[in-house]
């Protein structure tokens, strides 16, 4: 089974300074990652993903994830955040294999202050 | 073109009564999944299907709830005899084959409230 960790439930910054939304999971299998975006009213809308290859991953709007596997985290990052940020932000891992299932973290909410 | 649709987008009903939830998943595509989300918390996955086939209902909390595909496009959620624990908000995702089967696609989600 997979557990999915993201400590801060809430995120608080300022317009145009850089922000780093922490994730980290448990998994006896390797897996993939991902990181969700939900803005008020509407679904879940995919940021970003890490499948194989070069660890440091890029999105859209800006945002990037970096894979560490020795401390089992993907924390998303961005260099200078906008008002229309303000969202909640999901990071998710599917284990490799055969089952094809999302698990998700609790959550973090993001608020862009002017 | 046309994303994740779901009906109705906001559910009320009395405590022992049925629902049904629907999913238009995206033309084309293979996977179909359902997830239900309480506030403040993640999705958590309930089942999903490959095609018609229910490939895996591990994450139905219960016999009261049930799930299907019967042409693998359209699914429904149904739960009887809901329960004011039902109250959540309901999410169902698709995902094409190939190389982009990694990739859920969300539709926006039923809220359910039991009252």
């Amino acid at each position: 089974a997979q557990s999915v960790t993201q400590l801060d439930s809430q995120v608080p910054v300022f317009e145009e300074a850089p922000v780093e939304l922490r994730c980290n999971y448990s998994s006896s299998v390797s897996v993939y990652l991902f990181w969700y975006v939900q803005y008020p009213n509407q679904g879940l809308q995919l940021l970003l993903k890490y499948l194989s290859g070069s660890t440091l991953v890029k999105g859209i709007n800006g945002f990037e994830a970096e894979f560490n596997k020795s401390q089992t985290s993907f924390h998303l990052r961005k260099p200078s955040v906008h008002i229309s940020d303000t969202a909640e932000y999901f990071c998710a891992v599917r284990a490799i294999g055969s089952a094809r299932q999302l698990t998700f973290g609790s959550g973090t909410q993001l608020t862009v202050l002017p | 073109g046309a994303g994740v649709s779901q009906s109705p987008r906001y559910k009320v009903t009395k405590r022992g009564q049925d629902v049904a939830l629907r999913c238009d998943p995206i033309s084309g595509h293979v996977s179909l999944y359902w997830y239900r989300q309480a506030l403040g918390q993640g999705p958590e996955f309930l089942t999903y299907f490959n095609y018609e086939a229910q490939q895996d209902k591990s994450g139905l909390p219960n016999d009261r709830f049930s799930a299907e595909r019967p042409e693998g496009s359209i699914s429904t959620l149904t739960i009887q005899r809901t329960e004011q624990r039902d109250s959540a908000m309901y999410r169902c995702a698709s995902s094409p084959s190939g190389r982009e089967a990694e990739t859920q696609y969300f539709g926006p989600g039923t809220r359910l409230l039991v009252l």
